[in-house]
């Protein structure tokens, strides 16, 4: 358990409504990720962090904002929800100081956009 | 074509068999190779991570990465009902994203 939450666990929310979804750490680690999952697909990355205000795109970032105002505190924003974005959505850390190394991921959040 | 491919299943066994999961890649350079499971409702949970070409061993699981076929398994010994998750792969450079299978979906029938 590398000490991740996500909030909430799940939502529902309209076509068009902004949604945000928190992920938090408890060790301080530099690196955090946030990706989706769909059938057929696997994991894809929506946006990462390397550090308080860094942030970078990654696969499927269309749609999304993230944040980092705090070490510990990563929040994904879907500016205007529509229903392609329905999906699983997991937080995950690196514990390696390379960034892109062994990943260890929180519980998920499962949004439905109707 | 994708860039790691993995056989979706479901792959269905009988308890105590050997299971073998396997992912194929084109980009031969990769360096970092992982094996996570997944349960139902559950986020990913890293299993093995192995660097290079070789073979690593965990209890009951072997990772095992062929680099001259581009092609990475694990191995389950003495598989039991427990066993029974999607297993996902992951490879990556060094210091860039990882890349994901799709996922394959292991029964293990008692």
């Amino acid at each position: 358990d590398a000490g991740i939450t996500q909030s909430p666990r799940h939502k529902v929310t309209e076509t068009g409504t902004p949604v945000t979804l928190r992920c938090h750490q408890t060790e301080n680690h530099r690196y955090m990720y946030w990706y989706r999952q769909d059938p057929g697909h696997g994991l894809r990355l929506i946006h990462y962090s390397y550090g308080v205000k860094d942030t970078d795109k990654g696969e499927v970032s269309d749609g999304y904002s993230v944040s980092r105002s705090k070490t510990e505190d990563f929040l994904l924003t879907l500016e205007s929800a529509t229903s392609s974005q329905t999906s699983v959505y997991f937080c995950a850390i690196s514990v390696g100081g390379s960034g892109f190394s062994e990943q260890y991921f929180g519980p998920g959040t499962r949004l439905t956009v109707t | 074509q994708k860039e790691v491919e993995q056989d979706p299943g479901p792959l269905s066994v009988p308890e105590g068999a050997i299971v073998s999961l396997n992912c194929t890649y084109s980009n031969s350079a990769f360096q970092y190779f992982m094996w996570y499971r997944q349960y139902s409702r559950k986020g990913p949970e890293l299993l093995m991570y192995t660097y290079s070409s070789g073979n690593k061993e965990d209890g009951r699981f072997t990772a095992q990465v062929d680099k001259s076929s581009k092609y990475i398994s694990l191995f389950i010994r003495d598989s039991q009902p427990s066993d029974s998750a999607t297993y996902l792969c992951a490879m990556t450079l060094v210091n860039y994203q990882l890349i994901w299978g799709a996922g394959t979906k292991l029964i293990i029938k008692p």
